[in-house]
């Protein structure tokens, strides 16, 4: 089975300007979810996303950051205008809520992506 | 949520077993217990999952005593590949429950 794919794999701009990521979940994975991850920290949960509606944003910087996830598969996560702080790795990540692990059952086991790693001049 | 505690770091020398004890006080009727493990420069990944008593899987144990207070991730003969971060996660079982990663245990094994 195809993994969580993301793109670009790595970004460098300036500050102020804009940049977006793409995820793809796996296919089947009605949940989406966009992280951050500053170095030295744990991912941060900026969205989920069950299937195109959007269940949680409460911790995303609604006033630069944006998400979409039209038809409720791809994703597509954007800052405009980028800061310094904004530098980390953004990881997005699918689950289903019940799934199933060699012979147990997991709820909600979300699978990640390997990240885009943006940094900003 | 559940709020999470567990140590910052942890050191072991390969062959030997590694505990990682996480508290979660607050925790909840339907909250089940995760584990992830994060190497470098890669996303995190599902190491196993527990309600309640003991769960074994190919590469981990994971008890949780009676109370479910907290649980100890057990990673038996650990080897120089077992470095990494590993997060403990308490969440239910509803998919539009938002799981909360901290900042997650770092181990070293040495040779």
């Amino acid at each position: 089975e195809a993994g969580v794919a993301q793109s670009p794999r790595y970004k460098i701009i300036e500050k102020r300007q804009s940049v977006a990521f793409w995820c793809n979940p796996i296919s089947g994975h009605a949940t989406l979810y966009w992280y951050q991850q500053i170095l030295g920290q744990g991912p941060k949960l900026l969205i989920q996303f069950q299937n195109n509606g959007v269940v949680d944003d409460s911790q995303l910087p609604k006033d630069r950051f944006s998400a979409e996830r039209l038809k409720g598969v791809d994703s597509t996560l954007k800052i405009q205008p980028a800061k310094l702080e904004d530098s980390a790795v953004y990881l997005c990540a699918s689950s289903l809520n019940r799934g199933q692990t060699g012979t147990r059952r997991t709820y909600n086991e979300q699978f990640f992506g390997p990240g885009t790693r943006l940094t900003v001049l | 949520l559940a709020k999470t505690t567990q140590p910052i770091s942890m050191d072991s020398y390969e062959g030997q077993e590694v505990n990682i004890t996480c508290s979660h006080n607050n925790i909840a009727t339907n909250d089940y217990i995760t584990w992830y493990q994060q190497f470098p420069s890669q996303g995190p990944r599902f190491i196993i999952q527990g309600y309640k008593t003991k769960v074994t899987n190919e590469v981990a144990s994971l008890f949780i005593p009676a109370d479910r207070k907290s649980s100890t991730l057990s990673l038996p003969r650990v080897s120089l590949s077992d470095t990494a971060v590993y997060y403990c996660l308490v969440g239910g079982a509803l998919g539009f429950q938002k799981l909360v990663f901290g900042t997650g245990t770092r181990l070293l094994v040495s040779p």
